[in-house]
């Protein structure tokens, strides 16, 4: 059972434009919500992560925006930049140093 | 200031051998997680290790074992392989002990290791 669900699968966008991937989960005992971005021949890297006590959180072009009612996550990237074309996962954890259970990935290319 | 590495980078076996992957940790890093990847897919927790011992553990059979060793570093054996056993296997280090809750959160992962099974 995926406890963790991600769409769109793949998504493509003009340079410049907002990339949105969203993420749905079930189990409310979640406390931390990072996004991992993940090139090709590498492993995944932390981007932005968000607790539930907050609805958003912006680092640079990147924000979180967290509905805790609704569960559910989503990853925006203002000003899409080729160098953003990768694989996009949400996760989620409960407890510190617990186990992430990851989305299926999100394939994001940018076209210049 | 050396990240998570992992060896080998890509290796083949036939089903039923045996393989032995490594890590090593970050530097100042105590912890190490296991995650399975397979194609197109998100990766998947295998088991966590801290103080040389399996602190945690995936929905993985026993032919999954894993091992740290007092420098922190770790192995990962997998026994019996199966066509399915073919993905990308990542490790992941945090900080546990030292700052306690604070560090254990963010993940530092390896580049993996690419398993291919015939």
């Amino acid at each position: 059972q995926q406890q963790v669900k991600q769409s769109p699968q793949s998504l493509i966008v003009q340079k410049g434009g907002i990339s949105i991937i969203n993420c749905a989960y079930e189990n409310t005992a979640f406390d931390y919500f990072p996004w991992y971005q993940q090139f090709p021949g590498k492993g995944p890297a932390l981007l932005i992560a968000i607790r539930p006590d907050v609805s958003e959180k912006k680092e640079g072009r990147f924000t979180i925006s967290f509905n805790k009612s609704a569960k559910q996550f989503s990853l925006h990237i203002m000003d899409s930049q080729p160098g953003d074309s990768a694989t996009y996962f949400c996760a989620a954890s409960m407890g510190p140093g617990n186990q992430f259970y990851f989305g299926t990935g999100t394939s994001l290319t940018v076209i210049p | 200031d050396a990240g998570v590495t992992q060896s080998p980078t890509h290796l083949i076996k036939t089903r039923g051998q045996q393989v032995t992957l490594r890590c090593s940790p970050k530097s100042g890093h105590d912890t190490v997680s296991w995650y399975q990847q397979a194609l197109g897919q998100g990766p998947q927790f295998i088991f966590q290790y801290y103080e040389e011992e399996e602190r945690q553990r995936g929905n993985f059979p026993d032919r999954f074992s894993g091992h740290q060793f007092p420098n922190y570093s770790s192995e990962l054996n997998v026994n019996a392989l199966l066509l399915g056993d073919s993905a990308l296997y990542l490790c992941a280090s945090t900080q546990w002990g030292r700052s306690g809750f604070r560090g254990a959160n963010v993940l530092t992962f390896g580049a993996g290791s690419r398993l291919t099974v015939l």
